[in-house]
């Protein structure tokens, strides 16, 4: 079975800071992916960014990327140079194949 | 290009009534999911297709949960009777089925049930 825990459930930066955002997984599956979505208020879900299991380089996307510690069932993302535009719930989720498992989710508020 | 739409955005009923969830997915993906989230809690999984087909349900939660996909496009969850503790939001989410086990899932802006 797969389990996501994001222990945060809300979090606030100042804009132009970093921030970074925890999530842990268990998984018995030796292939699958974990990504980092974005809700933003009344809007539809957004992936962010993916990292393959089998990839030891962490995946980046422009100011957002990730700190992937297979051994330790860790995948944090970090945004860098936050901007308003960042304020949302952010899924952390796993997949082996189809079916996405998610955690709870982190509140994420940007401050002018 | 129209991305994943569901009907309605909100939707309030009485405790044993019945509602019907649309989703249309987006053209030309097989797989279409569907996932809950209960207040505060975290997002679930319900089941997929793959085209018509049921490929996994193992999330539904109970027989009051119904989910249809004719002819492999739009989906429809129904739910009979509600219950209280089926309130939330639920999500639909859509991908290209591939030869690859990665298919980047693209979700809807979920329905908001609120059963009285």
């Amino acid at each position: 079975a797969q389990t996501v825990t994001q222990s945060q459930p809300e979090m606030s930066v100042q804009e132009a800071e970093t921030v970074t955002l925890s999530c842990t997984y268990d998984t018995s599956e030796s292939d699958y992916y974990l990504f980092w979505y974005k809700q933003p208020p009344s809007r539809q879900m957004i992936l962010v960014i993916r990292q393959e299991a089998y990839k030891q380089q962490n995946a980046t996307e422009n100011r957002f990327s990730v700190n992937f510690q297979k051994a330790a069932k860790s995948f944090s993302l970090k945004i860098s140079d936050s901007q308003l535009g960042d304020a949302a719930m952010y899924f952390c989720a796993s997949q082996p194949y189809g079916k996405l498992t998610f955690g709870q989710g982190t509140i994420l508020t940007v401050h002018p | 290009e129209a991305g994943v739409t569901q009907f309605p955005s909100h939707s309030v009923i009485e405790k044993g009534q019945t509602v019907t969830l649309r989703c249309d997915p987006i053209s030309g993906h097989d797989n279409l999911y569907w996932y809950r989230r209960v207040m505060g809690k975290e997002i679930k999984f319900l089941l997929h297709f793959v085209k018509e087909s049921k490929q996994d349900e193992s999330g539904m939660p109970n027989n009051r949960f119904l989910a249809e996909r004719t002819g492999g496009t739009y989906s429809t969850l129904k739910v009979q009777p509600a219950e209280l503790e089926d309130s939330g939001v639920y999500f639909c989410a859509s991908s290209q089925r591939t030869g690859s086990s990665y298919n980047e899932q693209f979700f809807g802006p979920g329905t908001r049930l609120t059963v009285l």
